[in-house]
């Protein structure tokens, strides 16, 4: 069965600061790997997908993610955080073969000024 | 830019009653997906339906849940007989195609509080 699991359920950074986000999966078979951003009171919001292309995928506000098989790590980062980016971001992996995406528990991330 | 909505944003109900929460998707998606959060915790799926059936389901879809497509632009879910467990923010999804290929887009979400 997949799991995934995000290590530290709050972070919190200065603006400016790199933004680290930690996803670690597991997987029977090669994953698709997706983070998901998630405002106030909104929806999930796509922020960018592995779907077994490049290892470093871009998305959108800056963000990135690089798929590490080894690590079986998916981190998102972020050069410089701004404070429209304080939300919580979950990182979500496909089941096998299907459309059921398992989701993380969600990081917290909160911008100081 | 086309958006998945849901309705109501919030319901509250009593335990026992039945409820119904709606959808609509993105019209040109063919896959749709209920997902649930209770507060604190993971978002978890449901169920998804694709080609007017359920293809997926996971276990805390049991046989008070259902889905329909009663049209051809909402997709409802229905809880029977609600328990203060059920509830939980719920979100709906919609994809163009499979999970491999389309992202799956996400409504706001429907609060359910039962009481």
């Amino acid at each position: 069965a997949q799991s995934v699991t995000q290590l530290g359920s709050h972070v919190s950074v200065s603006e400016g600061a790199l933004v680290l986000l930690r996803c670690n999966y597991s997987s029977s078979v090669p994953p698709y790997l997706f983070w998901y951003v998630q405002y106030p009171n909104q929806g999930l919001q796509l922020l960018l997908k592995y779907t077994s292309a490049a290892t470093l995928v871009k998305g959108i506000n800056d963000f990135e993610a690089e798929f590490k098989k080894s690590e079986t790590s998916f981190h998102l980062t972020k050069p410089s955080a701004h404070m429209s980016d304080a939300a919580e971001y979950f990182c979500a992996v496909n089941n096998n073969a299907g459309n059921m995406l398992t989701f993380g528990g969600g990081t917290r991330l909160m911008v100081k000024p | 830019e086309p958006e998945v909505t849901q309705t109501p944003s919030h319901q509250v109900t009593q335990m026992g009653q039945e409820v119904i929460l709606r959808c609509v998707p993105i019209s040109n998606h063919l896959y749709f997906y209920w997902y649930r959060q209770i507060l604190g915790q993971k978002v978890e799926f449901l169920v998804s339906f694709y080609n007017n059936e359920i293809s997926e389901k996971s276990e805390i879809f049991d046989d008070q849940f259902s889905v329909e497509r009663p049209d051809g632009s909402n997709f409802t879910l229905k809880i029977r007989s609600t328990k203060l467990e059920d509830s939980a923010m719920y979100f709906c999804a919609s994809s163009e195609g499979e999970l491999s290929v389309d992202t799956q887009y996400f409504g706001p979400g429907t609060r359910l509080t039962v009481l």
